[in-house]
């Protein structure tokens, strides 16, 4: 978790906000992946980034690799985005290896 | 939809005793993984297979092996388990170019040592 820093730790939002999610590297991340944990534990990949922005519905993620960060910006959250968000690097240094961050766990209230 | 499946999802077991997880895809991928989830929600990666050829083994005790037997299996036996075992192993497959290296994750095999 010390070479992928994601914040907030925790994040309660109300149900129709927006709110940003953010992933610092200490790696030279070459390429990014988010994943959001539901509350069973499956882990579903929402975004596999290299530099640049996606935006996938309501989700929409940035990777600047220059100054190792990025971001997960979620619009109109809605009360099936609650889990936890997982940001990962992937870098030459590493073996192309995937570190994790440690998560920022959402819930959406009603 | 989860074209990645794991068995046991749960187990519960002495120390000492063996356990096998299983995992299979149907996603025609060539590359698998299994990844340990500790109760800090770390993941952490612990072997890869690239059709059924070991490419990465983490520093993990020698009590774990994986066991490929084609590249859309790959099985992880954990010989005389110990307290510190006790963690959601989850699997994953993932193929070049689709796009990168994106990982499709199973749902997860929870074991809990006592």
């Amino acid at each position: 978790g010390d070479k992928v820093k994601q914040s907030p730790s925790a994040l309660s939002l109300q149900e129709g906000t927006n709110s940003a999610l953010r992933c610092n590297f200490s790696i030279a991340a070459t390429t990014v992946q988010w994943f959001l944990q539901n509350p069973r534990g499956s882990l579903m990949n929402l975004f596999y980034l290299v530099p640049g922005t996606k935006e996938n519905g309501r989700l929409k993620s940035a990777f600047d690799s220059k100054e190792s960060y990025s971001t997960l910006h979620i619009r109109d959250a809605q009360l099936e985005d609650s889990g936890t968000y997982f940001c990962a690097g992937e870098a030459n240094s590493a073996g192309n290896k995937l570190t994790f961050g440690i998560g920022t766990r959402v819930l959406v209230r009603p | 939809e989860t074209a990645v499946f794991q068995t046991p999802n749960y187990h519960v077991t002495q120390v000492g005793n063996e356990v096998s997880f299983n995992c299979k895809q149907t996603l025609g991928h060539d590359t698998m993984y299994w990844y340990k989830q500790d109760s800090k929600k770390l993941l952490k990666i612990m072997f890869s297979y690239n059709n059924k050829q070991l490419i990465v083994n983490e520093t993990v005790p020698r009590r774990f092996s994986p066991q490929s037997s084609d590249k859309a299996h790959l099985n992880l036996r954990i010989k005389s388990v110990e307290p510190e075992d006790s963690a959601v192993y989850l699997c994953a497959s993932s193929f070049p170019g689709d796009p990168g290296n994106t990982l499709y994750f199973g749902e997860g095999s929870r074991l809990i040592v006592v």
